[in-house]
């Protein structure tokens, strides 16, 4: 079955520091994986995805995640933190069909982005 | 990408009345929308896939009476909280797209029984 791991509930850094946010997925056949931010109240905003191609996919908002398929991992990374960027982060996975598949979320990390 | 106008943003019912919340596809043919429930501080829980014309499909444990769901046109898909009580209260998010075009969600919906 397809699952996904998210293993922080929060993550906390500081402005101006580099963050990462992890995530492991658990799929047969390839994996399609997708990166979400929510804001309170809101619905979800796209950051980026990875289908197929290089490992190292780059997405909103200077965010990009690193694909490794040996370790099942899609880690969402910055640079260099803003503490706009503080919201729900969500991993998910694609099941099904490329049209009519659902995704599987992660249970979400909260990244808190300190002054 | 596709764009999705979900109304209301918030609602508050009193328990017992019914709540409909609307998602609307402004530039994309939507033959299938997901609605999801997300509980505070919680993940997104796929409640049931909606297919324009047909029957939705529902999540094993989501009540289908209960939570009914209605995709009669290409842009317009609608979930109805029926005999709403305080445990319904909850977050729900409409999504379309797929995987080729990418996922667009709604804003989501505030729902508060009272």
């Amino acid at each position: 079955a397809q699952s996904v791991a998210q293993p922080e509930d929060q993550v906390n850094v500081a402005e101006g520091n580099p963050l990462t946010v992890k995530c492991t997925y658990s799929v047969s056949g390839n994996p399609y994986l997708f990166w979400y931010v929510q804001y309170p109240n809101r619905g979800l905003q796209f950051l980026l995805k990875y289908i197929t191609g290089d490992n190292l996919v780059k997405g909103s908002y200077g965010f990009e995640a690193e694909f490794n398929k040996s370790q099942t991992s899609f880690h969402l990374k910055k640079p260099s933190a803003l503490v706009s960027d503080s919201a729900l982060y969500f991993c998910a996975v694609h099941h099904g069909s490329s049209n009519t598949g659902k995704l599987i979320f992660g249970q979400g990390t909260t990244l808190q982005v300190k002054p | 990408g596709a764009v999705v106008s979900q109304h209301p943003s918030r609602v508050i019912c009193k328990s017992g009345t019914s709540v409909k919340i609307e998602c609307r596809s402004l530039d994309f043919q939507a033959t299938t929308m997901f609605w999801y429930r997300q509980f505070p501080k919680q993940s997104l829980m796929l409640m049931a896939t909606s297919n324009e014309g047909s029957k939705a499909t529902y999540e094993q444990g989501v009540e289908k009476d209960k939570f009914l769901i209605n995709h009669a046109s290409l842009t317009l898909s609608t979930l109805t909280v029926t005999s709403a009580h305080p445990e319904d209260s909850s977050f729900y998010i409409c999504k379309t797209g797929g995987l080729d075009y990418g996922y667009t969600f709604g804003s989501g919906t505030r729902l508060t029984v009272v």
